[in-house]
């Protein structure tokens, strides 16, 4: 069963515009989400995170959006750059005092266009 | 900082043979987990070893066991491969906190 869903598998931008990354997930217990970025032949990269007492956390030109009772967040690149072309994987991690197992999604493959 | 490394980085077996894949957490981290990533899919989450215990597991079979070392290095062991268990391996390591950080994988072909 798929906790977290990514339901764009990619995404093709412009140079410069906005890049909306979209992520939803079934499980309330969630409360920390983070986004990763992975280019080929290397592992994940973390890139953003944001707990669930928050609705917004912005770093640079990245910024994640968290509407919780819609049980959605979304990851927003202002302004877009070819660089940025990789696949963004959202994950989620429960409230657990025994560990911080994250639940992926299947990624959304990023095409930044020159 | 030499950051969270993996060995090896390709890997072929044959179908029922056993395969051990290492991984180095990033310095100051205690706290060892493993993934199974399949084409097209998103990490799984396989084990997490924190003092040398599993202490927490996904949904994989016994076939999947691991071990962590006093330096806090660790193994992900896979019994009797199948097919299906070809796959990237990825290793996170964390200090205790929320956000891990990922090696670069293990790829591992099963034929």
């Amino acid at each position: 069963d798929q906790q977290v869903k990514q339901n764009s598998p990619s995404l093709s931008v412009q140079e410069g515009r906005i890049s909306i990354l979209n992520c939803d997930y079934t499980n309330s217990m969630f409360d920390y989400f983070l986004w990763y970025k992975k280019y080929p032949a290397e592992g994940p990269t973390f890139l953003i995170s944001i707990s669930s007492i928050k609705d917004k956390n912005e770093d640079g030109r990245f910024t994640v959006f968290l509407n919780k009772s819609a049980k959605h967040l979304s990851l927003h690149i202002v302004p877009s750059q070819p660089g940025d072309s990789a696949v963004y994987f959202c994950a989620a991690s429960g409230n657990s005092n025994t560990g911080n197992q994250f639940y992926f999604g299947t990624g959304t493959s990023l095409t930044v266009i020159p | 900082d030499a950051g969270v490394t993996q060995s090896p980085t390709h890997l072929i077996k044959t179908r029922g043979q056993q395969v051990t894949l290492r991984c180095s957490p990033k310095s100051g981290h205690d706290t060892v987990s493993w993934y199974q990533q399949a084409l097209g899919q998103g990490p799984q989450f396989i084990f997490q070893y924190y003092e040398e215990e599993e202490r927490q597991r996904g949904n994989f079979p016994d076939r999947f066991s691991g071990h962590q070392f006093p330096n806090y290095s660790s193994e992900l062991n896979v019994n009797a491969l199948l097919l299906g268990d070809s796959a990237l391996y990825l290793c996170a390591s964390s200090p205790g906190t929320v956000e891990a950080f990922f090696g670069q994988g293990t790829r591992l072909t099963v034929v």
